[in-house]
């Protein structure tokens, strides 16, 4: 199975900074990634799939690149609602998988 | 606005068997594939097992075997029937809808139901 390893495990940043993630696949993935958005007492919620490409309803704040075996997800200016873990998830190959999450906590 | 609701959680002692559903509106259920995705508790997701929309079905390897999963078309409903529960498989599920397949993207979630195995 393909495997997922995120970095950070844990962003501490301000509101208004810059925050990357970043999400290496253990084999080639092409484009078929998505970032998640989860935070506490709710379900995950889809910001971007096939690596780059926006959900509906996600704000242009959140972006992502990358392809192969390195990606990114990029939130542009913090907001104080963005402090959340972050998963990505492969479904490139059976089983899909899913990053053990970074969180992005407040500074 | 796409709606996934589950039910049927809750305590069973290990070795014992649960089923619960995941009823889906505001879609065309019958031409998507759907997911179940645990999450343990304090830890990360994980895919468990999917059914596309003509009914093929797939499961991660811990759960194959026990686990059988369902949809009732006629009724835009999903199933996880679970068998031969054990301690691990306590998680809270979620019920999850693909983009494009079973395998994800999934771009809609239900609020997830709670399984507890303990003795």
């Amino acid at each position: 199975e393909i495997v997922l390893t995120q970095s950070p495990a844990t962003l501490s940043l301000s509101p208004g900074e810059r925050a990357t993630l970043s999400c290496r696949a253990s084999q080639s993935v092409s484009s078929q990634l998505a970032w998640y958005q989860q935070k506490p007492g709710q379900a995950p919620r889809l910001l971007i799939y096939d690596a780059s490409n926006r959900a509906t309803g996600i704000t242009d704040r959140f972006s992502g690149s990358g392809s192969g075996t390195d990606f990114t997800l990029t939130i542009s200016r913090l907001e104080p609602e963005d402090f959340a873990v972050y998963y990505c998830q492969q479904r490139s190959s059976w089983p899909p998988t899913f990053g053990q999450g970074t969180k992005l906590e407040i500074k | 606005e796409v709606q996934l609701v589950e039910s049927g959680g809750g305590l069973v002692q290990p070795g014992g068997s649960l089923r619960f559903s995941c009823a889906a509106s505001g879609f065309t259920f019958s031409t998507h594939g759907l997911s179940w995705v645990r999450q343990a508790p304090g830890k990360g997701l994980e895919w468990v097992s999917g059914i596309n929309s003509g009914g093929s079905t797939f499961y991660a390897d811990s759960v194959k075997g026990r686990f059988t999963i369902s949809r009732d078309n006629s009724k835009n409903t999903l199933y996880l029937q679970m068998d031969s529960l054990r301690a691990e498989d306590t998680a809270l599920y979620y019920c999850a809808k693909g983009r494009y397949s079973v395998y994800g993207p999934f771009d809609s979630w239900g609020q997830g139901t709670l399984v507890t195995v303990s003795s």
